[in-house]
């Protein structure tokens, strides 16, 4: 099975600072990722597939890039309702695996 | 509005059973693979199985291989994930989501507890 690592697991950052979460692949997958949003007592919220394509809907302060092994989820400007969990998400070859989650905190 | 309502959930026994289902509606389910998806308490999320639009092709995690079948009926707009032997780490707030790759739709979960 492919293993996705995130990193950090946990990030401390300010409103209107810009972040960036790194996702790496242990197999190529070429752009097959998708970046997801998680609250508290909420299902996930798809943010971005392959790669780089923004869901509709969500503020285009989300970015993601990447190819191959290495991808980045980047938030330019943080907003108080951007505080949550973040996964990343493969799905280039069964079994779909996810990442282990970025915490996202309030410095 | 893309609605998905899981329904089954419960505490059950170790090497006990366990059907959940998932009504959908809002969308032409038959058109879409499905999928679920479940996540441990305070843990991350993994993908469980998913489903061809037919059913005619379906896919697992390792962990549910030979426990664990999914299977859909279309005419009722419905998806079923039917668990047996259960385990302790089985345990999870189980969602049922739309697609197979990426999850753009997704339930608000139903928790299986697995435990004497």
């Amino acid at each position: 099975d492919i293993q996705m690592t995130q990193s950090p697991s946990t990030l401390s950052a300010s409103v209107g600072d810009r972040v960036t979460i790194t996702c790496r692949a242990s197999q190529y997958i070429n752009r097959w990722l998708a970046w997801y949003q998680q609250k508290p007592g909420t299902a996930p919220k798809l943010l971005i597939s392959k790669a780089s394509s923004l869901d509709s809907g969500v503020p285009s302060r989300f970015s993601g890039s990447g190819s191959g092994t290495e991808f980045t989820l980047t938030i330019s400007s943080l907003e108080p309702d951007d505080f949550a969990t973040y996964y990343c998400q493969q799905y280039g070859t069964y079994s779909y695996t996810f990442g282990q989650g970025t915490k996202l905190e309030i410095k | 509005e893309v609605q998905l309502v899981e329904s089954g959930g419960g505490l059950v026994q170790p090497g006990g059973s366990l059907r959940l289902s998932c009504a959908a509606s809002g969308f032409s389910f038959s058109d879409y693979r499905m999928s679920w998806v479940r996540q441990a308490p305070g843990k991350g999320l993994e993908w469980v199985a998913n489903i061809r639009q037919d059913g005619s092709e379906k896919n697992y995690v390792d962990s549910a291989k030979g426990r664990f079948t999914i299977s859909r009926d279309n005419a009722k707009n419905s998806l079923s994930l039917q668990m047996n032997s259960l385990r302790a780490e089985d345990t999870a707030v189980y969602y049922c989501a739309r697609g197979d790759s990426w999850h753009a739709h997704w339930g608000q979960g139903t928790l299986v507890t697995v435990s004497s």
